[in-house]
């Protein structure tokens, strides 16, 4: 079974704009991921923040980890048309050997 | 190429028939992974294979699942008696062995759509 939701299901913004999405687990986690994913098929690992980290960055990329509420954010920043694809989260429970994905935000970022 | 590859790209298959599909993962990636992909769905994790030890199945839908890793490298997903609710993309992922308590980034490859008419 899924692991994580994500919150918002669908975004659309202007270009240029932030774009937040969040994501809730359930169980004790070593790492959360996010993902994206275009068209529906294969996925492109984003970031990686580790379950010690409380935020981790990369490019317009910002990724935040709250344990204590079992939830993450990403934000992307000032965004582009390119930036319109699906995003999931991904945990890797403690001990376990695949990751758990979330059922994704569907971004679109209008130009 | 560098690259997690998956064939068929699309399969189409009437009830009751057998399908398999393939998966080419990066050459030395010690860990495979199956993952099935409902439409506007997340990902559901399916098998895991890591070296020689035996595969983790514990995502497996049913009986009718089963997959192979031959010689540590390319795996084959057999569907049989394919159901209209197999309907799905069924991703491959590969990566490095993982370490203890750690993390490898997973890679995908592009997918196989099934669909079982």
């Amino acid at each position: 079974s899924q692991q994580g939701e994500e919150d918002p299901q669908a975004l659309s913004i202007q270009e240029g704009e932030n774009a937040t999405m969040n994501c809730s687990y359930k169980t004790s986690i070593n790492n959360l991921q996010w993902y994206r994913q275009n068209s529906g098929r294969g996925l492109v690992h984003l970031i990686l923040i580790r379950s010690n980290e409380r935020e981790k960055h990369s490019g317009r990329l910002r990724v935040t980890l709250d344990t204590s509420k079992k939830s993450s954010s990403l934000l992307i920043t000032a965004s582009r048309a390119a930036d319109t694809a699906s995003y999931f989260c991904a945990t890797r429970e403690t001990g376990a050997n695949n990751l758990f994905f979330g059922t994704g935000t569907r971004l679109t970022v209008i130009p | 190429g560098a690259g997690v590859s998956q064939s068929p790209s699309n399969k189409v298959t009437e009830k009751g028939k057998d399908v398999e599909l393939r998966c080419d993962p990066i050459s030395g990636h010690t860990a495979l992974y199956w993952y099935r992909q409902s439409l506007g769905q997340g990902l559901e994790f399916l098998i895991y294979f890591q070296g020689n030890s035996a595969p983790d199945k514990s995502g497996l839908p049913s009986d009718r699942f089963s997959a192979e890793r031959t010689g540590g490298s390319v795996s084959t997903l057999t569907i049989q008696r394919t159901q209209q609710e197999d309907s799905a993309v069924y991703l491959c992922a590969s990566s490095l062995t993982i370490l203890a308590g750690g993390y490898n980034e997973q890679f995908f490859g592009p997918g196989t759509r099934l669909t079982v008419l």
